[in-house]
C-alpha cells in the first residue's frame, strides 16, 4: 500500500491513448512537490520517463507526457506502441512521511 | 556516460548482516548537486525507498527502515555502500543503487540513472 495511489492496470491498442492516473494528498502532491514517472520494462531496472511533473529526459519520445494538477498527477501515452508494454511508478516526496514516496505500480498491456 | 553498478552476495540468511556496494563509473561521487541512493523491489511488488547520502557523509533515511539500515561512502573508490542488520525474509528483494538530484530543492529530486540491480535473498 502506498500513499500515491496508481490503478494496478490500463491497456490499450496500438495507436490508442491512454493515461495514467497518480492520486496524492495535501502531504506529497498536494503540497506542490514535483512528480517524476519511471518505465521499468521486463525485467530491467526502472528508467526516468518524467522529470518535474512535465518534462522528458533527452531520448524520451514525445508520446509520453506528464501532468500535475491538485493532489494528482498523470502520465500519457499517445501512438501506444508494443514496446510500451511495461510497468510504470509515479514518484514525489511525502514530509509527513519524510521520504521519497513511490506509487504502486501501474502494468500496462498493449492489446 | 555515467553508469552504477551494485555487488553483494545473493543469499544470506536470516538475522545476518547484509552488505551491498555501488560502484559508480563515468563521474565522481563527489559531484556537487546530486545523493546517491538506495531503492528495493520485492518480488512482484513496487519500489520502495531506502535512503541516501551526499558525499560530505550526510546521509537520510526512509524513517520506516532508518534503523536497521546504514550507507556510508568511500570516495577513494568511487562507491558507497548500504548496510542492512537482522535480515529477515521480508528483505528479499532487488536492491538499486542511483543517483539523485537535478532540482535545486531535495524534495523535488529525481532518480536517474539507476543501476542494473541485484537480487538478493533471505533464506536459511
Amino acid at each position: 500500500q502506498s500513499v500515491l495511489t496508481q490503478p494496478p492496470s490500463v491497456s490499450g491498442v496500438p495507436g490508442q491513448r491512454v493515461t495514467i492516473s497518480c492520486t496524492g494528498s495535501s502531504s506529497n502532491i498536494g503540497v506542490g512537490y514535483d512528480v517524476q514517472w519511471y518505465q521499468q520494462l521486463p525485467g530491467t531496472a526502472p528508467k526516468l520517463l518524467i522529470y518535474g511533473n512535465n518534462n522528458r529526459p533527452s531520448g524520451v519520445p514525445d508520446r509520453f507526457s506528464g501532468s500535475k494538477s491538485g493532489t494528482s498527477a498523470s502520465l500519457a501515452i499517445t501512438g501506444l506502441q508494443a514496446e510500451d508494454e511495461a510497468d510504470y511508478y509515479c514518484q514525489s516526496y511525502d514530509n509527513s512521511l519524510s521520504g521519497y514516496v513511490f506509487g504502486i505500480g501501474t502494468k500496462v498491456t498493449v492489446l | 556516460q555515467l553508469q552504477l553498478q551494485e555487488s553483494g552476495p545473493g543469499l544470506v540468511k536470516p538475522s545476518e548482516t547484509l552488505s551491498l556496494t555501488c560502484t559508480v563509473s563515468g563521474d565522481s561521487i563527489s559531484s556537487s548537486s546530486y545523493y546517491w541512493g538506495w531503492i528495493r523491489q520485492p518480488p512482484g511488488k513496487g519500489l520502495e525507498w531506502i535512503g541516501s547520502m551526499y558525499y560530505s557523509g550526510y546521509t537520510f533515511y526512509n524513517p520506516s527502515l532508518r534503523s536497521r539500515f546504514t550507507i556510508a561512502v568511500d570516495m577513494s573508490k568511487n562507491q558507497f555502500s548500504l548496510k542492512l542488520s537482522s535480515v529477515t525474509a521480508a528483505d528479499t528483494a532487488v536492491y538499486y543503487c542511483a543517483r539523485h538530484g537535478g532540482a535545486a530543492a531535495e524534495f523535488d529530486h529525481w532518480f536517474d540513472p539507476w543501476g542494473q540491480g541485484t537480487l538478493v535473498t533471505v533464506s536459511s
